[in-house]
């Protein structure tokens, strides 16, 4: 059964801080591993990671994954107070039955205080 | 905008009741995935179509919850004789395939059964 967890479960930092949030999983046949942010609505899309070692970035987001260890990081620099929501990993199974259904994470729930 | 929809996006059902809940996918996205997020968890899959065929309902947690896609687009989550375990957020996600694309996910319907 493919399992992912995230740490910390949550995270209180200030304006201007960068924080590091982690994913570690397992996983039968791996396809790729998918970062969501998601406020009081629905998770929205950041980052999909296929390949060991290539960063991808968007402003002040970045994300990397270590297929050899299992994991990947999100990194958020210069925290805003609107960054504040929960952040969800998951991981998409290439096994035949899977249909690409992703398996979550708890989530990390990170608070910008300003 | 033509994002994923569903509707209600609150909805309150007596124990025993049965609710229907109502995702709108993007339009010309094959795959359709339906998710339950329990407070303070991560999302957990349900069921999975592609166009109107059924192919993982694997994770549909007992036999009073049914969904369908008729015609390849809008699909329809049914719960029937609602418990209070039912309660959670019901989240709907379309991807363009099954592959490797990301998958985008709608508000959700928040659930509570009294």
């Amino acid at each position: 059964e493919d399992k992912v967890v995230q740490s910390p479960l949550s995270l209180v930092v200030h304006e201007g801080d960068t924080v590091t949030l982690n994913c570690s999983y397992e996983v039968t046949n791996f396809r790729s591993l998918l970062w969501y942010k998601q406020e009081k609505k629905a998770p929205t899309f950041l980052f999909m990671l296929t390949s060991s070692g290539i960063e991808k970035k968007s402003g002040r987001l970045s994300s990397i994954l270590d297929k050899k260890e299992l994991f990947s990081i999100l990194n958020i620099t210069a925290t805003q107070t609107g960054d504040s929501a929960v952040y969800l990993c998951a991981v998409k199974d290439a096994g035949g039955t899977s249909y690409g259904k992703l398996t979550f994470g708890q989530g990390t729930i990170l608070t910008v205080h300003p | 905008g033509a994002g994923v929809s569903q509707s209600p996006r609150y909805k309150v059902a007596k124990r025993g009741q049965d609710v229907a809940l109502r995702c709108d996918p993007i339009s010309g996205h094959v795959s359709l995935f339906w998710y339950q997020q329990a407070l303070g968890q991560g999302p957990e899959f349900l069921t999975y179509f592609q166009n109107e065929a059924q192919l993982d309902k694997s994770g549909l947690p007992s036999d009073r919850f049914f969904a369908e896609r008729p015609e390849g687009s809008v699909s329809t989550l049914k719960i029937q004789r609602t418990q209070q375990e039912d309660s959670a957020v019901y989240l709907c996600a379309s991807s363009l395939t099954e592959g490797f694309h990301e998958q985008y996910f709608g508000p959700g319907t928040r659930l509570t059964v009294t």
